[in-house]
């Protein structure tokens, strides 16, 4: 199984939005409902964001909001912060009854 | 609070088997609900889910891993353990353990996490 695609690195400055990228395949993203996304401060434990495409886990930031066209994931922040400077992390079910994820996306707050 | 607590040695010597186990505190490892995962990160790279287990023992493994990895549970202890054989350098990496919960198709607990460093 091939790693999901995401763009190395994005950057934005306070308050502006950003959108990172996870594409994958039919036998992936295209097959379920089932992406999630991470956020991952070095260092520490990576942290569940984003669940089933769009579904923030239970008191999380609405700043954060998923979707999904086809064999493309998306991950929006707004309200950029300078505690959102991360690693993003897009995860996937597979129809061989695995996890994949993609490679990562640098976070910059300018 | 559900936590994860991974352990064991920070290097391994080439060839030999990494042996890692993950400790689940603050609640029981035996819910239907939930799988227990391994996830690691190359120095540099990305993270790669190595496999699942179930607390009955049913397995999942990455295809590119399967042939050199075996995950287990303890259910006595409330702990699960990873262990790959025949490493390389290319093995050196964080190892997170974490839990998959069936109510978000995800993981939604993870370990901090423990580096483990081919001894070449």
């Amino acid at each position: 199984q091939s790693a999901l695609t995401q763009p190395a690195s994005v950057s934005g400055s306070p308050g502006q939005s950003i959108t990172i990228s996870c594409t994958g395949t039919t036998s992936d993203i295209g097959a379920y409902n089932f992406v999630s996304w991470y956020q991952h401060h070095p260092g520490k434990a990576p942290k569940l964001i984003i669940y089933d495409v769009s579904f923030r886990p239970s008191g999380d930031s609405n700043r954060f909001s998923g979707s999904k066209s086809g064999n493309t994931a998306s991950l929006t922040i707004s309200g950029l912060q300078a505690d959102d400077e991360a690693n993003y992390y897009c995860s996937s079910y597979t129809t061989t009854n695995t996890w994949v994820f993609g490679g990562g996306t640098k976070l910059t707050v300018l | 609070q559900l936590q994860l607590q991974e352990s064991g040695p920070g290097l391994v010597k080439p060839s030999e088997t990494l042996s890692l186990t993950c400790m689940v505190s603050g609640g029981s490892i035996s819910i239907r609900s939930s799988y227990w995962g391994w996830i690691r990160q190359p120095p540099g790279k990305g993270l790669e889910w190595i496999g699942n287990v179930y607390y009955s023992g049913s397995t999942s493994y990455n295809p590119s891993l399967q042939s050199r990895v075996t995950i287990t549970v303890d259910t006595s202890k409330n702990q699960f353990s990873l262990k790959l054989t025949s490493v390389t350098a290319a093995d050196t990496a964080v190892y997170f353990c974490a839990r998959q919960a069936s109510w978000a198709d995800a993981f939604d607990i993870w370990g901090q996490g423990t580096m483990v460093v081919d001894s070449s």
